[in-house]
């Protein structure tokens, strides 16, 4: 099932930038038919979506972290990132990368999640 | 955002019992409603898409219906691997949006 890859750093100072990379599994990323997308969860929590990335380029993001989130993709490197700044406690959480069936708004490939915890 | 409601938060139940969650939101989302099945520690895994179509591999026994508001998720014959707990996801607007969780566990 798991099909993702996340990796990043685990500890993250109060007002420092997050920054997370998701691999996916060769030339996918260029596909019309799926968003490339970052969810996360705290700890017994719900399921909060942070945003997306299209192949175009373009990208949507949850209002709510608009400001500080910023999703971009490497083709080259059938990669995608996400950047959240400013970060504080509230911000500890799983994160998990995913893909997004364009169409039907399902998740239907994710990586097995990071822990990512944000204190001094 | 759309709010969603899932009940209840939590369950106990028994290998062969049939088991229903609600899943409510606050606007009309069509059929636009996805359900997943998470294990502890583990990511979510997609069980029904568009709020009754079986993903691929997924057993019969899990089923999805409803539209409009009000939807309904149920497993006919609960199995050993089913405890698990299970949320709603809209894509009817941006942001997308998933209920509180449904925690499945053993009587």
């Amino acid at each position: 099932q798991v099909q993702l890859q996340e990796s990043g750093p685990g500890l993250v100072k109060p007002s420092q930038t997050l920054s997370l990379t998701c691999s996916v599994p060769s030339g996918s990323i260029r596909s019309g038919n799926h968003f490339w997308t970052w969810i996360r969860q705290p700890a017994g929590k719900r399921l909060e979506w942070v945003g997306r990335l299209f192949t175009t380029g373009s990208t949507d993001y949850n209002p709510s972290l608009k400001s500080r989130v910023t999703i971009s993709g490497d083709t080259s490197k059938n990669q995608f990132s996400l950047e959240l700044s400013s970060v504080t406690a509230a911000d500890t959480a799983v994160y998990y990368c995913a893909r997004e069936r364009r169409w039907v708004g399902a998740f239907d490939m994710w990586g097995q999640g990071t822990m990512v915890t944000v204190s001094s | 955002d759309i709010q969603m409601t899932q009940s209840p938060s939590s369950l106990s139940a028994s290998v062969g019992d049939r088991v229903t969650i609600t899943c409510q939101t606050t606007q009309d989302i069509n059929t636009y409603l996805n359900w997943y099945q998470q294990r502890p520690g583990k990511a979510p895994k997609l069980l029904i898409y568009d709020a009754s179509k079986l993903e691929t591999g997924v057993p019969s026994r899990f089923s999805g219906s409803g539209s409009g508001t009000g939807f309904i998720f149920t497993i006919s014959s609960l199995q050993p691997e089913d405890f698990a707990t299970y949320y709603c996801q809209q894509y009817r607007n941006l942001p997308l949006t998933f209920g509180g969780g449904t925690k499945v566990d053993i009587k």
